[in-house]
């Protein structure tokens, strides 16, 4: 079963706009993370957030977690062509947090 | 793609065949995955391994094998491969990181059963 579930599951914005993305998970975790997924490639590692962390920025991006809520969002900034993509997050267990589950993905599509 | 390649890339075969993919990381890290990714499920955990010959079932188990007999080389077996199976598999590795796992994925094998 899917630990995380992605919200909204597809995403269209003009370009320059910003994009959120929610993800809402169902047990304690240790951390959450975000990997984009290019057509027909593999996922890259976007971004990184700890249990006790409440917010972290990177770039364009930043996210957000609430544990009360079990959810988190991934908010790009001005966005641009090369953002379109499907994104993920993935949720790694306080019992081994070596493994992580994914969700089933936005596709974000940014209009040029 | 962090120094992993999965071979081969693309394969079509036969309902009953066995099938080896194979995935070679050069970052010797500990950890390497895989995961199957078709649409409407994200990615799903096939098995995992945590070291030499260590290895651990993940969400969707049933129907594969897997064996590490080197750090870099981690193999994925079909042992009769099922229309079921038709997907694109991808294997991923992470190491150790003040704790944490991020994991760097390779470039995917598409895999049709007919």
């Amino acid at each position: 079963s899917q630990q995380g579930e992605e919200d909204p599951q597809a995403l269209s914005i003009q370009e320059g706009e910003n994009a959120t993305m929610n993800c809402s998970y169902k047990t304690s975790i240790n951390n959450l993370q975000w990997y984009r997924q290019n057509s027909g490639r593999g996922l890259v590692h976007l971004i990184l957030i700890r249990s006790n962390e409440r917010e972290k920025h990177s770039g364009r991006l930043r996210v957000t977690l609430d544990t009360s809520k079990k959810s988190s969002s991934l908010l790009i900034t001005a966005s641009r062509a090369a953002d379109t993509a499907s994104y993920f997050c993935a949720t790694g267990s306080n019992f081994g947090n070596e493994k992580l589950t994914f969700g089933t993905g936005t596709r974000l599509t940014i209009i040029p | 793609d962090a120094g992993i390649t999965q071979s081969p890339r693309h394969k079509v075969t036969e309902t009953g065949t066995p099938v080896t993919l194979r995935c070679h990381q050069t970052e010797n890290h500990r950890y390497m995955y895989w995961y199957r990714q078709d649409p409407g499920h994200g990615l799903r955990l096939i098995h995992y391994s945590y070291g030499v010959k260590d290895t651990d079932k993940g969400e969707v188990s049933d129907g594969y094998s897997v064996s590490r007999s080197k750090t870099e080389d981690f193999l994925l077996t079909l042992e009769s491969a099922t229309s079921s199976q038709t997907s694109v598999y991808f294997c991923a590795i992470s190491g150790w990181g003040q704790g944490l796992y991020e994991q760097y994925f390779g470039p995917g094998t598409r895999l049709t059963v007919t």
